[in-house]
């Protein structure tokens, strides 16, 4: 059973901390994914790898950094929180190659900044 | 870029068939998914469509028409679990498996 997890379902942390989103999959994949998303809005990319220490910016990258040192983790840093980064979190994984290849979707983390 | 349009929210009865439109313009496209998402729940993987025409799953179809830049999301014998929010995405050429998310439409199915 193909699995992606997310360290904190639900999160709580006071503005200027610095605060760390992990995800790990368990499905051998090449890319991993961080999303969030805010009602009305979508799933908005934040950011996304393609291979081990690889990084690129997705559509609102401002704010956020990430970390992928081993294949299955991907890490979300938010360097010094703010209450706008209040959102859900969606980590997802995909195979690298094109084609009929879906991306695989963690349960979310809920953060609130306070 | 991506421009991805579906609507905020559809209702529709038990038993019946309910149709979820999405429009998109792109400057590449390689591929349209449909997810479902229930309520503070991940969402998952429902369809795929690349060429033209109809695909069947079940009680689910999505088609797919390219020059129009137009999916649908296709529901039969609706039942009350199909109550969620259905996210249509579209994947760019060359974009490494990314995709762009519209906005998603929530569907609630009422007895």
């Amino acid at each position: 059973d193909v699995k992606v997890t997310q360290s904190s379902r639900y999160l709580v942390k006071r503005t200027g901390e610095k605060v760390f989103l992990e995800c790990v999959q368990d499905m051998d994949h090449e890319n991993m994914f961080w999303y969030r998303q805010d009602p009305g809005l979508g799933l908005r990319l934040i950011y996304f790898s393609y291979d081990v220490k690889m990084k690129e910016k997705g559509d609102i990258p401002e704010g956020y950094s990430v970390s992928r040192e081993k294949k299955e983790r991907f890490s979300l840093i938010l360097e010094s929180a703010s209450t706008n980064q209040t959102s859900m979190y969606l980590c997802a994984s995909s195979l690298r190659r094109e084609g009929y290849n879906e991306q695989f979707f963690g349960p979310g983390t809920r953060l609130t900044v306070l | 870029g991506q421009n991805i349009d579906q609507p905020t929210e559809m209702t529709a009865t038990e038993g019946a068939i309910v149709q979820i439109n999405c429009t998109y313009q792109t400057s590449g496209f390689n591929g349209l998914f449909w997810y479902q998402q229930h309520a503070g729940e991940a969402p998952t993987f429902l369809s795929y469509n690349v060429l033209d025409g109809l695909e069947e799953k079940g009680r689910f179809s999505s088609f797919l028409s390219r020059s129009k830049g137009y999916s649908y999301l296709l529901l039969k014998e609706l039942q009350m679990k199909d109550s969620a929010s259905y996210l249509c995405a579209v994947r760019p050429h060359g974009g490494g498996n990314k995709l762009t998310f519209g906005t998603g439409t929530q569907l609630k199915v009422e007895l």
